[in-house]
């Protein structure tokens, strides 16, 4: 248990539909990322948001649109994927910018 | 040429066995983490370091930041470390971290 909590683990979907990756961090911790791992490749960041703030977007494309409502949650909403989107997608959190990062146990996200 | 580079891609080893897991880095940084990944995707941090050497159990760790290098020792290795070992880079100009693209280490009984 690493205190942070991603749910779904597990989704398929159509290119066509609408759906939200939730992240959940009991830890207290003022910053969340999200990272997408695709198969053979490092880990790509996406997102960083610093209390509630976003603070980086790595040139993701508007499909992925993510969302802080408040310093314990994160969500990625999911609208009109394409397959090359299929990916398990990590969210972590850390004390600050620059601390150690928790991560969650991720969602593995198959586009149909 | 990535930033981060890890070394071996792959390793397969018996039980009990040492092994060493090596990262090798390109920019300034101000911290190295070391975490692993097990089948299904949790990543576990294992360790953050900026200088010398730290030990958890039967694992260390160690970077010699003027040869811009870390390493990773398993000892006495044992199945359950089966695993994707990822090294991690802190830049010291900002707080991302640029990954290596990870071992899979496979420890056979």
């Amino acid at each position: 248990e690493t205190g942070v909590t991603q749910t779904p683990r597990h989704l398929v979907m159509g290119m066509t539909n609408k759906k939200s990756l939730k992240c959940e961090q009991h830890l207290g911790h003022n910053a969340m990322y999200w990272y997408k791992q695709s198969a053979k490749k490092p880990l790509e960041l996406m997102f960083v948001y610093s209390l509630e703030e976003r603070v980086e977007n790595n040139s993701v494309p508007s499909r992925f649109s993510p969302e802080c409502p408040n310093s314990s949650h994160l969500f990625l909403h999911l609208h009109t994927l394409q397959p090359e989107d299929s990916a398990l997608y990590l969210c972590a959190s850390s004390q600050d910018l620059g601390q150690p990062q928790h991560f969650g146990d991720g969602t593995r996200l198959s586009i149909l | 040429k990535n930033e981060v580079e890890q070394s071996p891609q792959n390793l397969t080893a018996q039980e009990g066995e040492f092994i060493t897991i090596n990262c090798s880095y390109s920019v300034g940084i101000s911290a190295l983490h070391w975490l692993q990944q097990h089948p299904g995707g949790g990543i576990v941090s294992l360790f953050m370091l900026s200088s010398g050497k730290k030990k958890h159990g039967r694992l260390i760790a160690t970077i010699n930041i003027q040869e811009k290098h870390s390493s990773l020792h398993i000892t006495a290795s044992h199945p359950r470390d089966s695993a994707v070992y990822i090294c991690a880079v802190l830049m010291d100009s900002n707080y991302q971290l640029i990954w290596g693209a990870g071992t899979k280490l496979i420890i056979k009984p």
